[in-house]
């Protein structure tokens, strides 16, 4: 079945700097979704790319979906403290399931 | 006030015994998903369901069932046949693939 493959598993930032995390699927995706969850919450939808090379920004977050439709990657750009959390990406294949990567921990010092 | 709500916020089982977590929705979305997630790990799906009165197994259902009887309710319940039911437990619905969480609930083993 499908897999999906995220890391690194957990990024400790300095605040202000940047960092990226990465999602690999196993098989080519119709989307890719990101979701973020902070400590003791639930997952937030963040964003969903669809096409091919897609790059879509929200503020100082970047999500990026390769060309072959197997990868993507969100960059974080100047890390606050509101960015802590843990960061899903999870891939979608038409099927109405998704299939969550096992999730980036992020967290800041200030 | 629309949205995910589930109950309780915390449940405790004793050996040999099933529990029945609740999970409603007034998003009026036809699609709902039970995910169980544990420490370092992403979320599994247990049991989804694209329409009422039909449900599908996930990726680990053994040890669970489900019901959907009315398209704003999806009931899951932990059986005794569940050998290691402490985790965090979500539940979803979606619209066009993206996926709304609850709150969740967290089921401890007494």
């Amino acid at each position: 079945g499908q897999q999906v493959m995220q890391i690194p598993q957990y990024q400790h930032v300095q605040e202000g700097e940047d960092f990226t995390t990465y999602c690999n699927s196993s098989t080519t995706l119709s989307n890719i979704q990101w979701y973020k969850q902070r400590p003791g919450g639930h997952p937030v939808f963040l964003i969903q790319l669809v096409k091919s090379g897609e790059v879509k920004k929200q503020k100082r977050l970047t999500f990026q979906f390769g060309e072959a439709k197997k990868n993507s990657s969100l960059h974080i750009t100047a890390t606050q403290t509101t960015d802590v959390g843990t960061y899903f990406c999870a891939g979608s294949s038409n099927d109405y399931k998704l299939s969550f990567g096992a999730g980036t921990t992020v967290t800041v010092r200030a | 006030d629309g949205g995910i709500t589930q109950s309780p916020k915390y449940l405790f089982r004793k050996e040999g015994q099933n529990v029945t977590l609740s999970c409603e929705q007034n998003l009026n979305h036809d699609a709902m998903y039970w995910y169980r997630q544990d420490p370092g790990q992403g979320l599994r799906l247990i049991y989804y369901s694209q329409i009422v009165n039909d449900f599908q197994k996930g990726d680990i259902a053994e040890g669970y069932s489900v019901s959907r009887e009315k398209k704003e309710s999806f009931p899951l319940t932990v059986t005794s046949a569940q050998k290691n039911p402490t985790a965090f437990y979500l539940c979803a619905s979606s619209e066009d693939e993206t996926q709304y969480f609850g709150p969740g609930t967290r089921l401890l083993v007494l």
